[in-house]
């Protein structure tokens, strides 16, 4: 069954230092993956897709269909990075994105 | 376009009370979305439409919560009566083609039942 999984409920860095957000996802298909992220109080956003293949806000992530992953990256955290984040799996046989439970970034100064 | 369009952002409301909550979505989405998110449960999937045709109302808690979709740019989501266990954020988000290309999401309306 189609699952995704982002093992870090929290997860705390200080300003300057790189940053790592980890998803794994399970889906026999082809899947699209998304990052979103939610400010404090607003809305969830689309942060990133896999098929875009581009850099937002300095954040990139890649998708490794070997090791079923698509973590997101930003070599230099800084303090407005701070929300929570999710990344989402869709497919064309699933009819909706699937979550996971979301990583709640902190960037300390 | 203005995105996912949700009212009221804000609802105070009495226990036994009937809430309806609103929904416009982007012009053009075929798909519409009802979330709810807490901090006990995270973000929930409450039932979704594609063509304004329900697909998956498994999420629904249970029989107090019903949702409407009348036409393509209209859903209600509605609590009848309502009960303090659902103050939430509850979140409406739209997309094409059942969710390819992502979702787009409203700016929730955060009810708080007393």
């Amino acid at each position: 069954a189609q699952r995704v999984t982002q093992p870090e409920k929290l997860l705390s860095v200080f300003k300057g230092a790189p940053v790592e957000l980890k998803c794994n996802y399970s889906y026999s298909g082809s899947p699209e993956l998304f990052w979103y992220v939610q400010y404090s109080r607003q809305r969830l956003q689309l942060l990133l897709r896999h098929i875009s293949r581009e850099s937002i806000k300095g954040f990139t992530a890649d998708l490794n269909k070997g090791e079923t992953s698509f973590h997101l990256k930003k070599p230099f955290a800084q303090e407005e990075d701070s929300a929570m984040y999710y990344c989402a799996l869709t497919g064309s046989t699933l009819g909706r994105l699937y979550f996971g439970r979301g990583t709640q970034l902190t960037v300390w100064p | 376009d203005a995105g996912v369009i949700q009212s009221p952002r804000h609802e105070v409301t009495e226990m036994g009370q009937e809430v309806t909550l609103r929904c416009k979505p982007i012009s053009g989405h075929n798909s519409l979305f009802w979330y709810r998110q807490t901090m006990m449960r995270g973000l929930e999937l409450l039932i979704y439409f594609n063509n304004n045709v329900p697909i998956d109302d498994s999420g629904m808690p249970e029989d107090r919560f019903s949702a409407k979709m009348p036409n393509a740019s209209f859903s209600t989501l509605k609590i009848q009566p309502s009960e303090p266990r659902d103050s939430a954020v509850y979140f409406c988000a739209s997309s094409l083609d059942r969710g390819r290309g992502g979702y787009t999401f409203g700016s929730g309306t955060r009810l708080t039942v007393v």
